[in-house]
């Protein structure tokens, strides 16, 4: 089945330190996105990427980095410099025509203490 | 500029009610209204999407939603509420905009079903 895979599902990391997190996907969908969401807030774009090598930043894409050297995958990374990384993370695809939904991944809950 | 605003914070029913989660948006350019699903530490499932053919759209679990041009609103109904129901429902909008699409999330509303 094709879909979208994010791991790990729960991530626990001491404060200074970097994480990586892992978005796959097999929809072979050029567009791909990531997401923070807190409780109340919805949804927030960090970073999005509509072809392989391009990515733009979001709205809150300060202390993030991302990469996409595949069209499959878009990893993410939390900083040290992110000030609240606390948080759930949502990446999703889409065909890059403006009436394709997104197709989400199951999300990674990354706890930093 | 696109904006959503899903005008409940929260809306309560009982198992067996209708259900009726509303949804206003603006757009700057002929919009595509999508109404996704979310149940707890999970990701988000589109349940029916609005892309300028018939008005009233019919998605899955017995939802469905009707675009409203002159109101600016997609609402979304179920006749009769489900236990399984009771989740996140986010309303998107998505324009094309410079060439290129951007999305925008209402903030959600929480479906709480009562037996």
């Amino acid at each position: 089945d094709g879909g979208i895979t994010q791991s790990p599902k729960y991530l626990f990391r001491k404060e200074g330190q970097n994480v990586t997190l892992s978005c796959e996907q097999n929809l072979n969908h050029d567009a791909m996105y990531w997401y923070r969401q807190d409780p109340g807030q919805g949804l927030r774009l960090i970073y999005y990427s509509q072809i392989v090598n391009d990515f733009q930043k979001g709205d809150i894409a300060e202390g993030y980095s991302v990469s996409r050297e595949k069209k499959e995958s878009f990893p993410l990374t939390v900083t040290s410099a992110q000030k609240n990384p606390t948080a759930f993370y949502l990446c999703a695809s889409r065909e890059t025509a403006h009436n394709s939904p997104l197709h989400f991944g199951n999300g990674t809950r990354l706890t930093v203490t | 500029a696109q904006s959503v605003t899903q005008l409940d914070s929260h809306v309560s029913v009982s198992e067996g009610t209708p259900v009726l989660l509303r949804c206003n948006y603006s757009s700057s350019y002929s919009p595509s209204l999508f109404w996704y699903v979310q149940h707890p530490n999970k990701g988000l499932q589109l349940l029916l999407k609005y892309t300028s053919a018939a008005t009233l759209v019919k998605g899955i679990n017995g939802f469905e939603a009707e675009f409203k041009k002159s109101e600016t609103s997609f609402h979304l109904t179920k006749p009769s509420a489900h236990m399984s129901d009771a989740a996140e429902y986010f309303c998107v909008v998505s324009d094309q905009n410079s060439g290129y699409s951007t999305l925008t999330f209402g903030k959600g509303t929480m479906l709480l079903v009562s037996p």
